[in-house]
C-alpha cells in the first residue's frame, strides 16, 4: 500500500492557461473521488469514479472541467482556460468499495494558483 | 439534504489540556459521520469514524467522539492535547440520497487547533 500520488503537487498558471492534474489511487480501490479545497475551507466533492464509469458531477464542475479514469486505474482533472478562481487545492481520494463501511484515502493534492 | 457545521473555526488549548473541537449534523436519516485531520501542505487523514455502532469512537492519536442523536453532535476530544495535535480537523458527514450512499463526503468548513506551550 503506497497510499494515494497525486501530480504535480504545485501549479502555477496563467489566466488562460489549461492545466491537467493526475492522481494514482491506491492499486486495488475502485472508487476514486475528487475534491476542491479553497483557503480557509473544507473540501468541496467536484466528482468520482467507479473503475472507469464517472457516475456523478457536481454543479461546481463547468464545462471547462473535465475528469477521465482510462481502464480504472488513474484518474485526470483538466481545467481548460484557467481563471484566477480556479485557484484551490485539488485533491484525489480512493477508496475500495462504495460507502462509509470504507475509508476514502485522501492523496497530499495539488495546489493550483492561476495569475 | 445533510449539511455539517463546525462552530468555531480556531481553538487555541495549552499543551496538556482538554481538547474539544465541535460539531453539528443536519440529516433526515442516521448518518454516517467522520472526523479528517489535515496539516500543512498534506492531505486529509481519518481519526475515527462513525457507522451506527458504538456511539462513543475512539480513534488514532488518543481523539475520540461520541455521536449524541438528541443533539446532533459529533464533538471530538481528546484529554491532554500534545504539540503535535496542532492542524486542521474537519468533520464530514457521508451523502445519502434516495440509492443508497455515494460514499462522497460533505465536510464542514474546519477547525484550526492551536496548542500552545
Amino acid at each position: 500500500d503506497t497510499g494515494v500520488s497525486q501530480d504535480p503537487r504545485h501549479k502555477i498558471t496563467k489566466r488562460g492557461q489549461n492545466v491537467t492534474f493526475r492522481c494514482d489511487p491506491i492499486s486495488e480501490h475502485n472508487r476514486l473521488y475528487w475534491y476542491r479545497q479553497t483557503l480557509g475551507q473544507g473540501p468541496e466533492f467536484l466528482t468520482y469514479f467507479q473503475n472507469e464509469a464517472q457516475l456523478e458531477k457536481s454543479r461546481l464542475l463547468s464545462d471547462r472541467f473535465s475528469a477521465e479514469r482510462p481502464k480504472g486505474s488513474f484518474s485526470t482533472l483538466e481545467i481548460q482556460r484557467t481563471e484566477q478562481g480556479d485557484s484551490a487545492m485539488y485533491l484525489c481520494a480512493s477508496s475500495r468499495a462504495p460507502g462509509p463501511l470504507y475509508e476514502q484515502y485522501f492523496g497530499p493534492g495539488t495546489r493550483l494558483t492561476v495569475t | 439534504a445533510q449539511s455539517v457545521t463546525q462552530l468555531g473555526s480556531h481553538v487555541s488549548v495549552s499543551e496538556g489540556a482538554l481538547v474539544l473541537l465541535r460539531c453539528n449534523y443536519s440529516s433526515s436519516v442516521p448518518p454516517y459521520l467522520f472526523w479528517y485531520v489535515q496539516y500543512p501542505n498534506q492531505g486529509l487523514q481519518l481519526l475515527l469514524k462513525y457507522t451506527s455502532a458504538a456511539t462513543l469512537v475512539k480513534g488514532i492519536n488518543g481523539f475520540e467522539a461520541e455521536f449524541k442523536k438528541s443533539e446532533t453532535s459529533f464533538h471530538l476530544t481528546k484529554p491532554s492535547a500534545h504539540m503535535s495535535d496542532a492542524a486542521e480537523y474537519f468533520c464530514a458527514v457521508s451523502e445519502l440520497h434516495g440509492s443508497g450512499n455515494t460514499g462522497k463526503l460533505i465536510f464542514g468548513q474546519g477547525t484550526t487547533l492551536q496548542v500552545k506551550p
